[in-house]
């Protein structure tokens, strides 16, 4: 099992650009969940899915859309970024207790 | 969801069990205490759960209170590669958000 897997691993956008971030595991879990972590802070819920076709706001969804065409992944996306979107952004999938975690996005937008 | 409680920072010798405690006076009867780690720039990672039982796995020992208004983590024989971030939370078993606050950080001195 490769568990959780994040493509790409870092990204520099200019301020106004978009971009797709991808979420992938195959462990065959309902619930999958993004975060973005700031220095020195905890993780922040921005959006998560219970099921395939489904997705929910999380703490800080705004500046975020999310897709679950595919029960094994979870896309992020960033329709006009901004600074304050300079982040590392983590996906995570559970199957009901613990949560599993990808890797990480490095994202800076200059 | 309840809040937690930890001590910024903790130093434990190499070889010794690492204490690392956690408060959470306001917690409900239907909330879990979680720790997960978060080991530097990695996607945390679930160590251990428990709702009023004390829990071992083969990472570490969860230490509930009779009152639950408080717990601890134990790992048993600190290693170097135990030093991170330990963050503890608590949430309801349905509950889709992980509350991560800034941890305590724990550094394993040889």
């Amino acid at each position: 099992n490769a568990g959780v897997t994040q493509t790409p691993k870092f990204r520099v956008l200019k301020t106004g650009q978009s971009m797709t971030l991808l979420c992938a595991q195959d462990m065959n879990h309902e619930y999958m969940y993004w975060y973005r972590q700031d220095p020195g802070m905890g993780l922040r819920l921005i959006h998560y899915s219970v099921g395939e076709g489904t997705t929910a706001k999380g703490e800080v969804p705004d500046g975020y859309n999310v897709s679950r065409l595919k029960k094994q992944n979870f896309l992020l996306g960033l329709e006009s970024a901004a600074p304050s979107q300079t982040s590392v952004y983590f996906c995570a999938s559970t199957p009901g207790y613990e949560q599993y975690f990808g890797p990480g996005t490095r994202l800076t937008v200059t | 969801d309840a809040k937690t409680t930890q001590p910024p920072s903790m130093d434990c010798a190499e070889g010794r069990a690492a204490n690392l405690p956690c408060n959470h006076s306001t917690i409900s009867g239907n909330e879990y205490v979680y720790w997960y780690r978060q080991i530097h720039s990695q996607g945390p990672q679930y160590i251990i759960h428990g709702l009023k039982n004390n829990e071992t796995n083969e990472m570490a020992s969860l230490i509930i209170t009779e009152d639950r208004k408080s717990s601890t983590l134990i790992l048993p024989h600190a290693t170097l590669r135990d030093t991170a971030v330990y963050y503890c939370i608590v949430k309801t078993a349905g509950a889709n958000n992980l509350f991560f606050g800034t941890g305590t950080r724990l550094t394993v001195i040889p």
